[in-house]
């Protein structure tokens, strides 16, 4: 069974570092790429990062770029997200997901996701 | 970059009835069109891929058409467990991803 959990958020203050981890089980980790999706307060979805199954390969949202840092541990299956210069705007919950690609790599898609961690930005 | 949006975005409908929702994109992305179905503090859940296809698991009530910039999902006969919020998903441009805004679907 695909397992992923995520760790991490909690309260910190604007313009602070935090930074996130996805534990995953239940798959060969290395084969899929992965990424963070995050929900603020009562809002929908938003893409965050994504990385690819060799870690080589890396995707951010504007919103994020240049202060958000997506990384991935393969000897212990393990994605991880930096968050740098946080902003109230970050305030959200960050759910990790499994990104499965098919059909030569047309056909992308989340098809598992953890129950997400709270980041909570404020003063 | 592409944007989503769905239209409606909350619609209150009665269990059996028949339900559409819509999803429209920038730019055409071929059938590179992703939903899922999200309920009150869980995690999304993939519903259905490349605009059609049905995630394993997922009830047949549920089906999905379209491409290039217009996408429906409709859900034939409503359920009590499907009062949720159903977003749409591109994934045209390989590992940079857009959802639409959300539809809730909530009792009439």
């Amino acid at each position: 069974e695909v397992q992923l959990l995520e760790s991490g958020g909690g309260f910190v203050q604007p313009g602070g570092s935090l930074r996130l981890s996805c534990a995953t089980s239940g798959f060969t980790f290395g084969s899929y790429a992965m990424g963070w999706i995050r929900q603020a307060p009562g809002k929908g979805l938003e893409w965050v990062s994504t990385i690819n199954g060799k870690g080589d390969d890396t995707y951010y949202a504007d919103s994020v770029k240049g202060r958000f840092i997506i990384s991935r541990d393969g000897s212990d299956s393990t994605l991880s997200l930096q968050l740098n210069s946080l902003r109230a705007a970050d305030t959200a919950v960050y759910f990790c997901a499994r990104v499965s690609i098919t059909f030569g790599g047309l056909i992308i898609y989340f098809d598992s996701w953890g129950q997400g961690t709270l980041v909570t930005v404020s003063s | 970059d592409v944007r989503m949006t769905q239209s409606p975005s909350s619609l209150s409908a009665s269990v059996g009835d028949r339900v559409t929702i819509t999803c429209r994109a920038s730019r055409s992305i071929s059938s590179y069109l992703n939903w899922y179905q999200q309920k009150p503090g869980k995690a999304p859940q993939l519903l259905m891929y490349a605009a059609s296809t049905l995630q394993s698991g997922v009830p047949s009530r549920f089906s999905g058409s379209g491409s290039g910039t217009n996408f429906t999902l409709t859900i034939s006969s409503l359920q009590p467990e499907d009062f949720a919020t159903y977003y749409c998903q591109q994934s045209y441009s390989t590992l940079i991803f857009t959802f639409g805004p959300g539809t809730t679907v909530d009792i009439k």
